[in-house]
């Protein structure tokens, strides 16, 4: 079936460092959505790309799709405290059903 | 207020019984989600509703059981059959269920089974 993998699975960054994580499936997707999760939390919506190699941006945060559409990145610059929490991928493919990736989970030291 | 209720949010109980998990929704969402979340692990989808009375199996069903009798509820069962019952549990929503809409979580309940 299909598979959605995410890396890093852990970053450490100093505050003011950028971040990056990266998500690639296995089949090509119609579309990819990115979710945040706080600790304690629950996955929050960010954003949904739909289009071949198409670029979001929200504030400090950078979402590109692939041209091939299998794979994503999330890039955010210059980190805060307030980005703390973990970043899943999910992607919509073949199964007809949203298949998360792994998740990377994000640690910012002050 | 709109939005997804799961209760409660901590529940504890002893092998071998079955124990159900509330799931209510006050978006008029058509779709609902079960998942499951392991420590450090990503979201595995247990059972999925697009529409009422309609339910599905995702990629780790057995041992769950779920029903969709209103469009506002989708309560999960994890019963005994289930190995290794211990996590977190989150339920979602959408307008319909498919790819291009958003899901919206509930709280999750943090399931301990001793």
């Amino acid at each position: 079936g299909q598979q959605v993998m995410q890396i890093p699975q852990y970053q450490h960054v100093q505050e003011g460092e950028d971040f990056t994580t990266y998500c690639n499936s296995s089949t090509t997707l119609s579309n990819i959505q990115w979710y945040k999760q706080r600790p304690g939390g629950h996955p929050v919506f960010l954003i949904q790309l739909v289009k071949s190699g198409e670029v979001k941006k929200q504030k400090r945060l950078t979402f590109q799709f692939g041209e091939a559409k299998k794979n994503s990145s999330l890039h955010i610059t210059a980190t805060q405290t307030t980005d703390v929490g973990t970043y899943f991928c999910a992607g919509w493919g073949a199964g007809n059903m949203l298949t998360f990736g792994g998740g990377t989970r994000l640690m910012v030291k002050p | 207020d709109g939005g997804i209720t799961q209760s409660p949010k901590y529940l504890f109980r002893k092998e071998g019984q079955n124990v159900t998990l509330s799931c209510e929704q006050n978006l008029n969402h058509d779709a609902m989600y079960w998942y499951r979340q392991d420590p450090g692990q990503g979201l595995r989808l247990i059972y999925y509703s697009q529409i009422v009375n309609d339910f599905q199996k995702g990629d780790i069903a057995e041992g769950y059981s779920v029903s969709r009798e209103k469009k506002e509820s989708f309560p999960l069962t994890v019963t005994s059959a289930q190995k290794n019952p211990t996590a977190f549990y989150l339920c979602a929503s959408s307008e319909q269920g498919i790819g291009y809409n958003e899901q919206f979580f509930g709280p999750g309940t943090r399931l301990t089974v001793l």
